[in-house]
């Protein structure tokens, strides 16, 4: 158990409908970072939180958006789903300082755009 | 930018032999920091091994063990005496640590590994 937390663990929803995806660090971890995984593209780097604020963006679609909360969970919320858009979705965390560059992974959502 | 390459998309071992899971990364930092991730059915993605690009000695836990090559930008990682249970997709990764912004790991494409019993 990496001690990060992610809800749902399998999503199925339609086209062009919104989901939203949720991320509980590791205990006192301040960094939140989010990965696609599909097949094609393998683990991409969507974007990355430190104490509430971005720090790093990657490969984030517009229609995607993410952010951290004053209690360190985080959020990627997907909207306008496109079929594309199915994919493992992973949460990892990170300290900050101190940190050994390895990042925590969760187990990720599954979500299934039909 | 950081780029990491993962050239054979599947392998297969005996069970009990050994195997070396190759990987090659392009970066102009000095210092920065290279794992393998291990992602069995269960979809986890578990760390395996890490290696500082300061220390020049290969880093080892139990049956696994990298060699490091660092002018060549080199990554490879040797598992011995295979288990049943290595069986998984294997990923290459780099990280600057936080140089330039972001401690994000950028990953290779991964390499299917099969245990044949």
């Amino acid at each position: 158990d990496s001690g990060v937390t992610q809800t749902p663990k399998h999503l199925i929803t339609a086209t062009g409908q919104r989901v939203t995806l949720r991320c509980s660090p590791r205990s006192g971890d301040l960094s939140v970072y989010w990965y696609q995984q599909s097949l094609d593209q393998g683990l991409q780097f969507l974007i990355q939180y430190y104490n509430g604020e971005e720090r790093a963006k990657g490969n984030i679609l517009e229609r995607f958006s993410a952010q951290q909360f004053p209690d360190l969970h985080s959020e990627l919320n997907l909207s306008s789903l496109e079929l594309g858009d199915s994919a493992l979705y992973f949460c990892a965390s990170s300290p900050r300082f101190g940190s050994t560059g390895e990042l925590f992974f969760g187990e990720g959502s599954r979500l299934t755009v039909l | 930018a950081q780029t990491v390459t993962q050239s054979q998309p599947e392998m297969s071992v005996q069970e009990a032999e050994t195997v070396t899971l190759s990987c090659t990364y392009d970066t102009s930092e000095s210092d920065y920091y290279l794992f393998w991730y291990k992602q069995p059915p269960s979809r986890q993605m578990i760390l395996v091994i890490r290696q500082e690009a300061y220390k020049q000695q290969n880093a080892t836990e139990n049956r696994f063990s990298v060699n490091f090559q660092k002018a060549a930008k080199s990554f490879s990682l040797k598992i011995s005496d295979s288990q049943l249970g290595d069986a998984a997709m294997y990923f290459c990764a780099y990280s600057a640590g936080g140089q330039g912004g972001s401690e994000k790991l950028v990953f290779g494409k991964g390499m299917k590994l099969t245990v044949n019993p």
